[in-house]
């Protein structure tokens, strides 16, 4: 049973140009949530997920970044015209519902340079 | 909206002494989960707790959920090298199960 797949791993991206991240959850659990960490600090929430539903997006800044869960396939992270401070390691995770644990992929770490 | 608040923010201890870690949240919560991500890594998830005055162990480590659902604790017995990184609690709330988490305690155990 695989955990939770995150990609790339690591993404370079030049200021301007479009990031895109991926998260597979694991498989039968339909909640997703997106965080964000800077270095040596703590998880930022951004977005949370039902299939196809985004039912709590108070984290993510309103302009250039939007989130997906689509019905099939992976959820989606994108990020447009990026800019240096949204350099950082992205976090996806997955659960079955509430009451339950979230699993963690492995991150990405976007660099803008 | 809901805040989670840990202390310490860091905390060094000499192997064997014990370690305790605070979580306080600004709102009554459905469960609280705890979180340990080892430096270069990835949270993993420890354990939930969901019951009020609940207290759980795994080996060393012991996990106390308040009487009023809103703090949380978690004890290190007799800290080894492999339990240094950041300790995270996470608080579930709200009709949609939002998972908030709060600021994170890294622990740094000298050999």
């Amino acid at each position: 049973n695989a955990g939770v797949m995150q990609n790339p791993r690591h993404l370079v991206r030049r200021r301007g140009q479009e990031a895109r991240l991926r998260c597979s959850p694991v498989k039968g659990h339909s909640h997703v949530y997106w965080y964000r960490q800077l270095p040596e600090e703590g998880l930022k929430f951004m977005v949370y997920l039902q299939k196809e539903n985004i039912i709590d997006e108070s984290g993510m800044p309103k302009e250039r970044f939007s989130a997906e869960f689509p019905k099939e396939g992976p959820s989606i992270l994108r990020i447009q015209q990026v800019v240096r401070g949204d350099s950082a390691a992205y976090f996806c995770a997955s659960s079955p519902g509430s009451p339950s644990g979230a699993f963690f992929g492995q991150g990405t770490r976007l660099t803008v340079v | 909206g809901q805040q989670v608040m840990q202390i310490p923010q860091y905390q060094h201890v000499q192997e064997g002494e014990d370690f305790t870690t605070y979580c306080n949240s600004s709102t009554t919560l459905s469960n609280i989960q705890w979180y340990k991500q080892r430096p270069g890594g990835h949270p993993v998830f420890l354990i939930q707790l969901v019951k009020s005055g609940e207290v759980k162990k795994q080996k060393r480590l012991t996990f106390q959920f308040g009487e009023a659902k809103k703090n949380s604790s978690l004890h290190i017995t007799a800290t080894q090298t492999t339990d240094v990184g950041t300790y995270f609690c996470a608080g579930q709330s709200g009709g949609y199960q939002k998972v908030t988490f709060g600021t994170g305690t890294k622990l740094q155990v000298i050999p």
